[in-house]
C-alpha cells in the first residue's frame, strides 16, 4: 500500500501490561511522528523522528512511553505498565522531509488502545 | 492549557450552503496553520494551510482566513456537499518547532442533503 500503515488496529490490554504499537511510514519519507487522541480531544504530539537526528521526545507523557525507529523506516511505540488513562487512539504520520511547515504529514488510521 | 481551541464541537448545514468552521489560538509564536479532515476509522488528511504572512488562502471550495490580531482563523466551505461531512481539526505550528503540530479538539460537520 502507498499510505502509512499501523498495527494492530485495535488493542485491548490489562492495566499493568506492556504494549507495542507499530508504524510503517510511506516509503522514502524521512520524518515520522507519533500522536495520540484521547476521547473528545485533539491530537497530542508525542515524538518526532527525522533522519539520523536525535528524536524530539518532548511530547511523551511519562517515562513509561518510549519509541524507536529502526533503519530509518518502521517505528515502534512502547508503553510499559499501561494505565487506564493511556486509553486513546495512537496515530502515526510521516512526511517526505522534516521541518514542518508545508511538509505535509500523512497519517495512518491509528491504533485504538483500550486499557481495562 | 489548550493553545488551539475549536469551541464548536459540531455544526450542521444544508447542502449547497456555506460551512464556516472556527478556530482560536493563544500562542503568538504560531506561524503556520493547517486544517485536517478526518473520516471515521481513518487518519486525518491534510486539507489546506496558511502561513502567518497571509490572511487568506483559497483552494477550490475551501478558503482559510487568518486574523492575526484576533488570533482567529476560519475555514469556509462553499458550496457544502454531503461528502464534506467529517471531523475538521485546526492545527498550528510555531517558529523553531514547525514539525510539532498543535491540534484543536475538532468540529464535527454534518452536511444535510
Amino acid at each position: 500500500g502507498a499510505g502509512v500503515s499501523q498495527s494492530p488496529s485495535n488493542k485491548v490490554t490489562e492495566k499493568g501490561k506492556d504494549v507495542e504499537l507499530r508504524c510503517d511510514p510511506i516509503s522514502g519519507h524521512t520524518a515520522l511522528y507519533w500522536y495520540r487522541q484521547s476521547l473528545g480531544q485533539g491530537l497530542e504530539f508525542l515524538i518526532y523522528f527525522q533522519g539520523n537526528s536525535a528524536p524530539d521526545k518532548s511530547g511523551l507523557p511519562s517515562d513509561r512511553f518510549s519509541a524507536e525507529r529502526t533503519g530509518g523506516s518502521v517505528s515502534t511505540l512502547t508503553i510499559q505498565r499501561t494505565q487506564q488513562e493511556d486509553s486513546a487512539v495512537y496515530l502515526c504520520a510521516s512526511s517526505l522531509m522534516g521541518g514542518g511547515g508545508n511538509n505535509e504529514q500523512f497519517f495512518g488510521p491509528g491504533t485504538r488502545l483500550t486499557v481495562l | 492549557d489548550q493553545q488551539v481551541k475549536q469551541n464548536s464541537p459540531s455544526l450542521s448545514v444544508q447542502e449547497g450552503r456555506i460551512s464556516i468552521l472556527n478556530c482560536d489560538y493563544t500562542n503568538s509564536m504560531f506561524d503556520y496553520f493547517l486544517w485536517y479532515k478526518k473520516y471515521p476509522a481513518e487518519g486525518p488528511t491534510f486539507l489546506i494551510s496558511i502561513s502567518s504572512i497571509k490572511d487568506k488562502n483559497e483552494d477550490g471550495r475551501f478558503t482559510v482566513f487568518l486574523n492575526k490580531s484576533a488570533k482567529h482563523l476560519s475555514l469556509h466551505i462553499v458550496p457544502s456537499q454531503p461528502g464534506d461531512s467529517a471531523v475538521y481539526f485546526c492545527a498550528a505550528s510555531r517558529i523553531g518547532s514547525s514539525y510539532k503540530l498543535i491540534f484543536g479538539s475538532g468540529t464535527r460537520l454534518l452536511v444535510r442533503p
